[in-house]
């Protein structure tokens, strides 16, 4: 159980265009949804928090005219990165926080999307 | 300020040495705490976590992790380690932000087991 999807694992873009990233969660539901950064040989980097039916909360210093989230149902999560550049190459990983029970704590992570920005 | 800290970058054992990843944490209130693990390219997969109750936690692959309150620590234990083992661990502890809550991790450690 508490498997939670990314698709795609990679993706390559050309600078300017956007890229959507999708995070599922397989098997419980999750109303609380994280996209986090990661980059390399380094912590990962809480970007926004996003809860299902609302706006997503921003860690400060995440542009969220760049960095678009929806939590359109309690499986399913998008991030799109408007207008990539360069700078935007990373490793972006979700995770869902499962709604079930007493463990309301521990959060799920998704694979990861390996974005390349040309 | 609420933190978590991992002291060591790297950590190397041998195969079938007792091995111990360490994590200290800085909160206000009573921690939550967690351990994960990622393997190259990958997401983070969940090994433990301490909320209340016994301070020694166990978890997934044989690992445990002790809560010493006193010592604000939470280091990740596993009595014989294998070459699998090697990967990079991540310490968190919950804290509350706008959004609710939200974890914080530690800067990551990387385990070497050599055979």
């Amino acid at each position: 159980g508490a498997v939670v999807s990314q698709h795609p694992s990679r993706v390559i873009c050309k600078s300017g265009t956007s890229v959507k990233i999708e995070c599922r969660s397989l098997d419980f539901q999750a109303t609380t949804m994280f996209w986090y950064r990661q980059f390399p040989k380094k912590s990962l980097m809480l970007m926004a928090t996003s809860n299902e039916g609302s706006k997503a909360t921003y860690e400060q210093g995440v542009e969220k005219d760049k960095f678009l989230i929806n939590h359109a149902s309690l499986t399913l999560s998008t991030l799109t990165v408007t207008s990539a550049h360069p700078e935007d190459s990373s490793f972006y990983i979700c995770s869902a926080r499962d709604a079930r029970g007493s463990s309301t704590d521990t959060q799920y992570f998704g694979p990861g999307t390996r974005l390349t920005v040309l | 300020a609420q933190s978590v800290a991992q002291p060591e970058d790297q950590v190397n054992v041998a195969e079938g040495n007792p091995l111990t990843v360490k994590c200290t944490y800085s909160v206000s209130g009573n921690p939550y705490l967690f351990w994960y693990v990622q393997y190259p390219n990958r997401g983070l997969q969940f090994l433990l976590k301490y909320i209340t109750g016994d301070n020694l936690v166990k978890g997934s692959y044989g690992f445990e992790a002790e809560f010493n309150k006193s010592q604000t620590s939470f280091h990740l234990k596993k009595p014989s380690a294998l070459v699998s083992d090697s990967a990079l661990y991540f310490c968190a502890v919950r804290v509350a932000n706008q959004a609710g809550t939200a974890l914080i991790f530690g800067k990551g450690t990387t385990l070497s087991v050599s055979s």
